[in-house]
């Protein structure tokens, strides 16, 4: 498969235990939030997006939380599975709101 | 399927010689972006689209060029390669820029 990164920091978790992914982001002009799941051989999947007039939000097994005040972001997977091992992206609008840019990713390994 | 489709996923090529990397999205979607993804520095915008024949820089556009004579495709091109230029490279579209994006596959491009 595809290398998406040599060096990234990784959180490994034991299956069935719920994983807490952290991103900070640079730009307090975002309005838009998103997660991207990368598995090996993949191009980025949407997992969830948030927009900065909420501070959470819910989706199938994972929950997105917002805090403003600190610029962070925060992505939590419930009842890891060994399929939610890959490579995970934070990204934010910027302040023209004409793109996405991403943050350096973390990749989350599914210990059986 | 909705989805974006690059070609080819690999090649292999020598300094100097132009390329030409297709993606095509069937989604009717107005954006499309090229990125670059690379081990430690993560995915970096090179080029975008705003629509047809609207095209602008991204955060590292030296060395590449793009055309958008269409609204479905978005051909990247490499005049004249060059070994800095071997990475990963994903084509995205949206239904609007900084917002949710559709990845697709990823080419490996490697310039010797």
């Amino acid at each position: 498969g595809e290398s998406v990164g040599l060096h990234l920091p990784t959180l490994s978790v034991q299956e069935g235990d719920n994983s807490i992914i952290n991103c900070a982001y640079s730009n307090s002009a975002s309005d838009y939030f998103i997660w991207y799941k990368q598995e090996s051989g993949k191009g980025p999947q949407f997992i969830i997006d948030i927009r900065s007039n909420m501070d959470k939000r819910q989706g199938q097994r994972v929950t997105v939380l917002l805090n403003k005040t600190v610029k962070h972001l925060s992505l939590q997977i419930a009842a890891t599975q060994p399929g939610d091992s890959a490579v995970y992206f934070c990204a934010e609008n910027g302040a023209a709101g004409n793109k996405l840019t991403f943050g350096g990713g973390t990749r989350v390994l599914v210990k059986p | 399927e909705a989805q974006v489709t690059q070609n080819p996923r690999y090649l292999i090529t020598v300094t100097g010689k132009k390329l030409t990397v297709t993606c095509s999205q069937n989604m009717n979607h107005e954006y499309m972006s090229w990125y670059r993804q690379d081990p430690g520095l993560g995915l970096r915008q090179i080029y975008y689209s705003m629509n047809v024949e609207v095209t602008d820089k991204g955060d590292v556009p030296e060395g590449y060029k793009v055309s958008r004579k269409e609204k479905r495709n978005f051909p990247l091109i490499l005049e004249s390669p060059s070994p800095n230029q071997t990475s990963l490279y994903f084509c995205a579209s949206s239904s609007q820029g900084g917002y949710g994006y559709t990845f697709g596959s990823g080419t490996r491009l490697t310039v010797v």
